[in-house]
C-alpha cells in the first residue's frame, strides 16, 4: 500500500509569493491533516479535512487555507509568503473508521522564503 | 485544550543501552497518547500509542508508561541501537477527531 505522497518535496520563494502543496493520502483514508513543522515550534496543526469539508482548524492567519477534493488528495496553499514561514509542512492521512486516532504522515515539503 | 511538553530536548546514549524518554501533559481528560519517531528527512512515523485507561504498554524493544496522577508517560526503548537515533515526540489529542498536539520532540543520539 503506497504511503502519503507529497509534492513538492523542496521549493524556494521569496515573500510576497504564494505556494501550493499537494498530499495524496494513503488509499482508503478520507482525513487528511496538515502540520507545519519549524525547529523554534515544532509541529503545529493547520487543518484537517474530511471528505472535503474543513473539520478542525489551527491557530494560523487566514494566509493560510486548504481544501480536500473528492479522491480525498488535498492541497494547501499560503498566500503573501513572509519568512516566517518558511517551514516543513506535513501532511498526515489517517482512516477515522479504525478509531485509533493514527496519523500517517508523508515526508513534507520544505519551503524556504527568501 | 491540552499540551504536551518533553524534559530533555536531547539525550545522548550508549548503544546496548536502554533509554527513556519522559513526557508531561496537562489535560487529564486526555484519554490517548502515541509516540511517534522521527528520523532526519522523514515525516514522524508512529511507534506506540496507550489509552488512558493502561498504566503500560509494550511493544517491540519499547515501553510505554503512563502515570495519570502525575500526567506524566514515558517511552522505553531497550538495547537502543544506532539505528534508534531520531526525534521522539509525544502527542495527545487536542480536541476534534484527528488533531493531534506534539511536544517539541527529545533528539535521541545513539553512540556507537
Amino acid at each position: 500500500k503506497a504511503g502519503v505522497t507529497q509534492t513538492p518535496r523542496y521549493l524556494i520563494k521569496t515573500r510576497g509569493q504564494q505556494v501550493t502543496l499537494s498530499c495524496s493520502p494513503i488509499s482508503g483514508h478520507r482525513s487528511v491533516s496538515w502540520y507545519q513543522q519549524t525547529p523554534g515550534q515544532g509541529l503545529q496543526f493547520l487543518f484537517e479535512y474530511f471528505s472535503e469539508t474543513q473539520r478542525n482548524k489551527g491557530n494560523f492567519p487566514g494566509r493560510f487555507s486548504g481544501r480536500q477534493f473528492s479522491n480525498s488528495r488535498s492541497e494547501m496553499n499560503v498566500s503573501t509568503l513572509e519568512l516566517g514561514d518558511s517551514a516543513l509542512y506535513l501532511c498526515a492521512s489517517s482512516d477515522r473508521l479504525a478509531g485509533t486516532g493514527e496519523l500517517f504522515f508523508g515526508e513534507g515539503s520544505r519551503l524556504t522564503v527568501l | 485544550g491540552e499540551s504536551v511538553g518533553l524534559h530533555l530536548p536531547t539525550l545522548s546514549v550508549q548503544e546496548g543501552d536502554n533509554s527513556i524518554i519522559n513526557c508531561a501533559y496537562s489535560n487529564s481528560a486526555s484519554d490517548y497518547f502515541i509516540w511517534y519517531k522521527q528520523e532526519s528527512g522523514k515525516g514522524p512515523q508512529f511507534i506506540i500509542d496507550i489509552r488512558s485507561n493502561m498504566d503500560k504498554r509494550q511493544g517491540q524493544r519499547v515501553t510505554v508508561l503512563l502515570n495519570k496522577t502525575v500526567k506524566h508517560l514515558s517511552l522505553q526503548i531497550a538495547a537502543t541501537q544506532p539505528g534508534d537515533s531520531a526525534v521522539y515526540f509525544c502527542a495527545a489529542p487536542g480536541g476534534g477527531s484527528e488533531k493531534l498536539v506534539f511536544g517539541k520532540g527529545t533528539k535521541l543520539t545513539v553512540n556507537p
